[in-house]
């Protein structure tokens, strides 16, 4: 079984500023991906950044980068010069080998100050 | 490519009325899937195909059926609603299991009355 955990139900950043939103996980998997997904307000549920778990370099993607710290199971998201754009809703997600289920956490509500 | 689409986008349904949710993707994917998400839970999955001719429950399956018609098509249907089934469903995509990447649809907003 996986778990996923989003211990921020809210946070806030001021526009061009950096802010990381947290995400722990468990699972009994040895292969394993994990994901973070953004819901703006048109509900989308729109992909930002895939790891795969037997990559130790962390993924990143223009603005976005995560902390991936296997051994704590910690998979963080860091959004740099945070736009207005970027206000969403942030899901982390988890899926393991030849396991199809993606198990979401609950989400994290991101507010961008201008 | 359209991607993956949903009908209806919005529903409002009586206790007791049937209906069925329509999900089609475009990507040649083998795998799709059902989500729920309601406040404060994140999504959960209903029910997968992991290909064409397979289904297997997922977290929150009871009170639905689906059917895989195709591979481009997967079906969700509530027999019986119940206004515990208020909730925005998600239909998803993935190419297989070994990518795990899922492509969503929009959404079909269902009200249960």
């Amino acid at each position: 079984a996986q778990t996923v955990t989003q211990s921020q139900p809210e946070m806030s950043v001021q526009e061009a500023e950096t802010v990381t939103l947290s995400c722990t996980y468990d699972t009994s998997e040895s292969d394993y991906y994990l994901f973070w997904y953004k819901q703006p307000p048109s509900r989308q549920m729109i992909l930002v950044i895939r790891q795969e778990a037997y990559k130790q370099q962390n993924a990143t993607e223009n603005r976005f980068s995560v902390n991936f710290q296997k051994a704590a199971k910690s998979f963080s998201l860091k959004i740099s010069d945070s736009q207005l754009g970027d206000a969403a809703m942030y899901f982390c997600a988890s899926s393991g080998g030849s396991n199809y289920k993606l198990t979401f956490g609950k989400g994290t509500l991101l507010t961008v100050n201008p | 490519n359209a991607g993956v689409t949903q009908t209806p986008k919005f529903q409002v349904l009586k206790t007791g009325q049937s209906m069925t949710l329509q999900c089609a993707q475009d990507m040649n994917h083998n795998s799709m899937y059902w989500y729920r998400q309601d406040p404060g839970m994140g999504l959960r999955l209903i029910y997968y195909s992991a290909s064409e001719g397979t289904t297997d429950k997922g977290e929150v399956p009871n009170g639905y059926n689906v059917s895989r018609l195709n591979k481009r098509e997967f079906s969700l249907r509530l027999e019986s609603a119940a206004p515990s089934q208020t909730s925005v469903y998600f239909c998803a995509s993935s190419y297989s299991s070994s990518y795990n990447e899922q492509f969503f649809g929009p959404g079909t907003r269902l009200t249960v009355l």
